[in-house]
């Protein structure tokens, strides 16, 4: 079946730092990729969205100039969290959606740990 | 704006026997789909069932099963014969089809499931 990977899994850092998560659909082309963020024991909250070759569509609240993405394959999407502080700490994950129709499916990466000092 | 909610913060079910999550969702489109994802300790999301909304016949995947209710707006997931593997945070998920083509999903808030032996 599809699969997405994620990495790194876990990532501890120090506070002022640039994080950079790759996201790669392994076997399908990724038109969509999906960013999302999660806090223990909290759902999935949606940052953003992006299109392979355009600008990311952020959700709203979401800074997109601390939350960097670029798209620019169809199998593979980054999310670099700059200057990163320790309220940034939370589990980052991305999922990619195969084809561009209503109703193919969407899948999800392993997630990436963040942890800033 | 779509809602789905999750009554349920957790809920225990003993090891064989069968258990049932609750989703209810707040939409006013009339063509889209209802999913529930499983999240275990490892933390990647994984598909457990799906339900597109113009399908009567509820969906079954082996020991998972819906019951959907359109005119309630009412999703639930029944898991039979309960496995130690089952535990896990539950989600319920929505994905309408008007508003772009992204396709967004929007998440439960999650039922967190305990499977005792």
């Amino acid at each position: 079946g599809a699969v997405v990977s994620q990495h790194p899994s876990r990532v501890i850092c120090k506070s002022g730092t640039s994080v950079k998560i790759e996201c790669r659909s392994l076997d399908f082309q990724a038109t969509t990729m999906f960013w999302y963020r999660q806090f223990p024991k909290k759902s999935l909250m949606l940052m953003a969205t992006s299109n392979e070759g355009s600008k990311a569509t952020y959700e709203q609240g979401v800074e997109k100039d601390k939350f960097l993405i670029n798209h620019a394959s169809l199998t593979l999407s980054t999310l670099t969290v700059t200057s990163a502080h320790p309220e940034d700490s939370s589990f980052y994950i991305c999922s990619a959606r195969q084809g561009q129709g209503f109703r193919q499916p969407q899948h999800f990466g392993d997630g990436t740990r963040l942890s800033i000092l | 704006a779509q809602t789905v909610t999750q009554s349920q913060p957790e809920m225990s079910v003993q090891e064989a026997e069968t258990v049932t999550l609750s989703c209810t969702y707040d939409t006013s489109e009339s063509d889209y789909y209802l999913f529930w994802y499983k999240q275990p300790p490892s933390r990647q999301m994984i598909l457990v069932i799906r339900q597109e909304a113009y399908k009567q016949q509820n969906a079954t995947e082996n020991r998972f099963s819906v019951n959907f209710q359109k005119a309630a707006k009412s999703f639930s997931l029944k898991i039979s014969d309960s496995q130690l593997g089952d535990a896990a945070m539950y989600f319920c998920a929505y994905r309408r089809r008007s508003g772009g083509s992204n396709y967004k999903l929007t998440f439960g808030k999650g039922t967190l499931l305990t499977v005792n032996p």
